[in-house]
Order: structure tokens, then C-alpha cells, then sequence
């Protein structure tokens, strides 16, 4: 089954790249998500990459898979006060609609 | 297209009532997805609609139930409520291209049992 792991905090100065990691553990072919949650609100869906990418960049976010060692990050660039938000990681099955979700990335931005 | 939607956003229960949670797909979404969040565990599923059928469900006992309509709303029940339902409870509707699902979320719907 999905298992999607996840560090707990970070702390960035605006105007800095951060980095945010994800272990997940299912082999089959998978899509791995990234997901914004700001205080009070649902998740955004930020970004998505599937198991047989190397990298994705979005504007300011960049999704870097390594299969071999089932780790995802995301990194954002020039990150912003408004970037301030926790950060979930998810995973689901290719063409199965159940996400498992890691516990979540606190994003600190400091002005 | 609008996003969507849950009502209410904020619900206050005692133990042992039930409640019922609706959700409001984005427009031309047929799939449904519910999500419990809580501090302690985290987001975890609940269980999917899709065309009025349950597709998939997760772990939580049978007093956590569900159905779709025909206009692809969805409704979530919760029966004989206990204190650990509390939570933040989030809807995802998603339309499915070669595989992949692009859930999209609502803003939630925070229930307090007391």
C-alpha cells in the first residue's frame, strides 16, 4: 500500500529557495502530487509529476523524482511571504483516485 | 468554473447526533472524493463517488457513509457522532484524463463534536 512520509517544519528568508522532501513507498506506476494548504483553507494542487519523470519545473516550482530511492522534493524559488503555508505531499495509483498523503511541510516564510 | 463548494463551512455537534455534509463538484467532474483531517492523522480518504456509485473506500467504520446524485453532488453522513470526529473535512472532485486525477479541493467543512 501508499505510504508517503514527510519532514515536519522549515524556515526560509524571502527572496531564498526552499526545499521541501517526500519518501514514498508504493513501486507501481504512480502520479506523486504537491498540495498547498494556507490557514483556514483546502489543499491547492500546486504541481503534479508521474513516476516515470525525472523533473518538472512550473514557474517557480521545481518537482525532482528519484526512483530508485522513492524520494520527491519540490523546491520554490524566490520564495514569497505569501508562500507561507503547510505543504502535503500525496500519492495515488495510475488510474486510481485515492490519494495517500505525507503529514505535511510547515513553510515558514521570514520577511 | 467555479471551485468547489461544501456546506456549511463551520458545524457544531454534541455526541450521538448525526450530521450530514454536502459537496459540490467543480462543473463537468463526475468523481467525488471525501478527506478527514486532524492533527493527529493527518488527511486520510474516506471514500469516492463517482456516477452515483461508491468506488472506493477507506478505513473508517460503517457510521461514515456517502452517496452522489445524479447531478454529481455529494452528500457524506456521519451517524452517532463521537468526540474523535472532529475534524476538518474536505471534498475533491477530479475528472479523469489517461490516468491521471487532478483533485481539485474544497475549502472544507469544519465539524466540532462536543
Amino acid at each position: 500500500g501508499e505510504d508517503v512520509e514527510q519532514s515536519l517544519f522549515l524556515s526560509v528568508r524571502e527572496g531564498d529557495s526552499s526545499v521541501i522532501n517526500c519518501t514514498y513507498t508504493d513501486s507501481s506506476s504512480t502520479y506523486l502530487y504537491w498540495y498547498k494548504q494556507e490557514p483556514g483553507a483546502g489543499l491547492q494542487l500546486l504541481t503534479y509529476i508521474f513516476s516515470n519523470m525525472d523533473m518538472k519545473q512550473d514557474q517557480r516550482l521545481t518537482v525532482l523524482l528519484n526512483k530508485k530511492d522513492k524520494h520527491l522534493s519540490l523546491r520554490i524559488a524566490d520564495t514569497q511571504t505569501g508562500d507561507s503555508a503547510i505543504y502535503f505531499c500525496a500519492e495515488s495509483i495510475y488510474g486510481n483516485n485515492r490519494l495517500a498523503f505525507g503529514k505535511g511541510n510547515q513553510v515558514v516564510v521570514i520577511p | 468554473k467555479a471551485g468547489v463548494t461544501q456546506t456549511p463551512r463551520y458545524l457544531i455537534k454534541t455526541r450521538g447526533q448525526q450530521v450530514t455534509l454536502s459537496c459540490s463538484p467543480i462543473s463537468g467532474h463526475r468523481s467525488v472524493s471525501w478527506y478527514q483531517q486532524t492533527p493527529g492523522q493527518g488527511l486520510q480518504f474516506l471514500f469516492e463517488y463517482f456516477s452515483e456509485t461508491q468506488r472506493n473506500k477507506g478505513n473508517f467504520p460503517g457510521r461514515f457513509s456517502g452517496r452522489q446524485f445524479s447531478n454529481s453532488r455529494s452528500e457524506m453522513n456521519v451517524s452517532t457522532l463521537e468526540l474523535g470526529d472532529s475534524a476538518l473535512y474536505l471534498c475533491a472532485s477530479s475528472s479523469l484524463d489517461r490516468g491521471l486525477y487532478e483533485q481539485y479541493f474544497g475549502p472544507g467543512t469544519r465539524l466540532t463534536v462536543t
